[in-house]
């Protein structure tokens, strides 16, 4: 069965500190997205991207993030510059339409 | 009011019972709704899709009451391995795909 596959699994960075988080979706999906948990809170939407571009973004979402699609493969999330409180799961999530989405099984960030 | 709102829980019940949990949600124009299931520290996992007519998928039943914005999900014949937090999750009403998700309902299922 095709998965969405996330690397790293864990991420350790300090303060200040630019991360890219990488997500690999199911071959035919269209549309992905980033999501993110909190420990002990409910899953947030960060961004989706659809046809090269972004479709939309929450108010999580600000300049300290970006999306691309390098390589027509691969889908990444930048933070430019890590603070404390983006110590959380960050789920890549894939689907063919913007109907039923499947998750990849997540990135654990720490920012110490 | 919060977007999508889930019973508090966790629900402890013994294998083999059946189980029901309920869901709000406050946009009355959401058009697509959907039952997650998230094990401990795991991605959310699609358990169901939730359509108006409700529908079935083994021991798993799902209801949608839009009059009410109320969505449920019924578990029959509970097994260990069903403990997990259900997540009651919806799309924006332009079905974007932007997900909103609920805080979750723990079912712990015990010998």
């Amino acid at each position: 069965e095709p998965e969405v596959t996330q690397t790293p699994s864990h991420q350790v960075t300090q303060m200040g500190q630019e991360v890219i988080l990488r997500c690999v979706p199911i071959s035919n999906h269209l549309y992905f997205y980033w999501y993110r948990q909190i420990l002990g809170q409910k899953v947030e939407f960060l961004v989706s991207f659809y046809n090269n571009e972004i479709s939309e973004k929450s108010e999580i979402f600000d300049d300290q993030f970006s999306v691309e699609r390098p390589d027509g493969s691969n889908f990444t999330l930048k933070i430019r510059s890590t603070k404390l409180e983006d110590s959380a799961m960050y789920f890549c999530a894939t689907s063919f339409s913007t109907y039923e989405q499947y998750f990849g099984p997540g990135t654990r960030l720490t920012v110490t | 009011r919060k977007e999508v709102e889930q019973d508090p829980g966790p629900f402890n019940v013994p294998e083999g019972a059946t189980v029901a949990f309920n869901c709000t949600y406050s946009n009355s124009a959401s058009q697509s709704f959907f039952w997650y299931r998230q094990d401990c520290r795991k991605e959310p996992k699609l358990l169901m899709s939730v359509y108006s007519s409700g529908n079935e998928d083994g021991r798993f039943t799902a209801q949608l009451n839009r009059a009410s914005q109320y969505i449920s999900l019924l578990i029959r014949d509970s097994k260990l391995s069903d403990s997990a937090t259900y997540l009651c999750v919806v799309n924006t009403p332009e079905n974007t795909g932007k997900l909103i998700f609920g805080q979750g309902t723990t079912l712990q299922v015990k010998p």
